[in-house]
């Protein structure tokens, strides 16, 4: 059974237009992130929910938006798609962020591919 | 500025060598964590070192945490092909609400 599980797993798109990554757990975890990870590995937050609610919003564009339904899931929504957005997104989740930084559970990640 | 450096960038090495993997930065962490991500798929944690000095083993694997709790080893002994991948290293500071990563290790090892 899939901890994290995210769709789709390729997403290939042309430059101006919208798309979305659904992100599930089924972790009964409380915290939930989104990741980008470059052509260089490197993995940076992008933003993490807690209880559906929005805890971290790194210094990412306003054409990102998160949305969390439920606490299971995290879902991103990204407009106007420029070149520079494509890398590999990863959604992850943890127990209750409050209680300090447990083991974070990522997802097979979607490699966004912006023509 | 890099939070986490991680030394080296890549490491190809032959089968039943030795290897360290460095993680170093000039703040302290509360804990830091390492992950391994192989292609195609997320990161998975290996290990979580929260005080200064813990040295912790996962087989043929030994974590260190320095004393100051601002640098971190990984040693891996007699290394097998299974054992290749992305080596992240992750650290969480006192106050903060998000855990920064290092840009990662490639480790191949040639069987």
């Amino acid at each position: 059974d899939t901890a994290v599980s995210q769709t789709p797993k390729y997403l290939v798109t042309q430059m101006g237009n919208d798309k979305s990554i659904k992100c599930e757990q089924n972790l009964g975890h409380d915290t939930m992130y989104w990741y980008k990870q470059d052509s260089k590995k490197f993995l940076k937050i992008m933003f993490s929910y807690n209880n559906k609610e929005l805890i971290i919003n790194e210094t990412v564009p306003n054409r990102f938006s998160p949305k969390s339904p439920d606490k299971a899931h995290l879902n991103l929504h990204i407009n106007s798609l420029e070149l520079g957005d494509s890398a590999v997104y990863f959604c992850a989740s943890s127990q209750d962020l409050t209680s300090g930084w447990g083991e974070q559970f990522f997802g097979p990640g979607t490699r966004l591919t912006v023509l | 500025t890099q939070l986490l450096e991680q030394s080296p960038q890549f490491l190809s090495i032959q089968e039943g060598e030795n290897l360290t993997v460095y993680c170093n930065s000039s703040s302290v962490f509360s804990s830091l964590q390492w992950y391994r991500q192989e292609p195609g798929e997320g990161p998975v944690l290996l290990v979580t070192v929260v005080t200064g000095g813990e040295v912790k083993k996962l087989k043929r694997l030994t974590f260190q945490f320095g004393d100051a709790r601002k640098d971190s080893s990984l040693h891996i002994t007699a290394a097998q092909p299974g054992d290749t991948g992305l080596y992240l290293c992750a650290g969480e500071k006192g106050g903060s609400e998000k855990l920064v990563f290092g840009k990662g290790t490639k480790l191949t090892v040639n069987p």
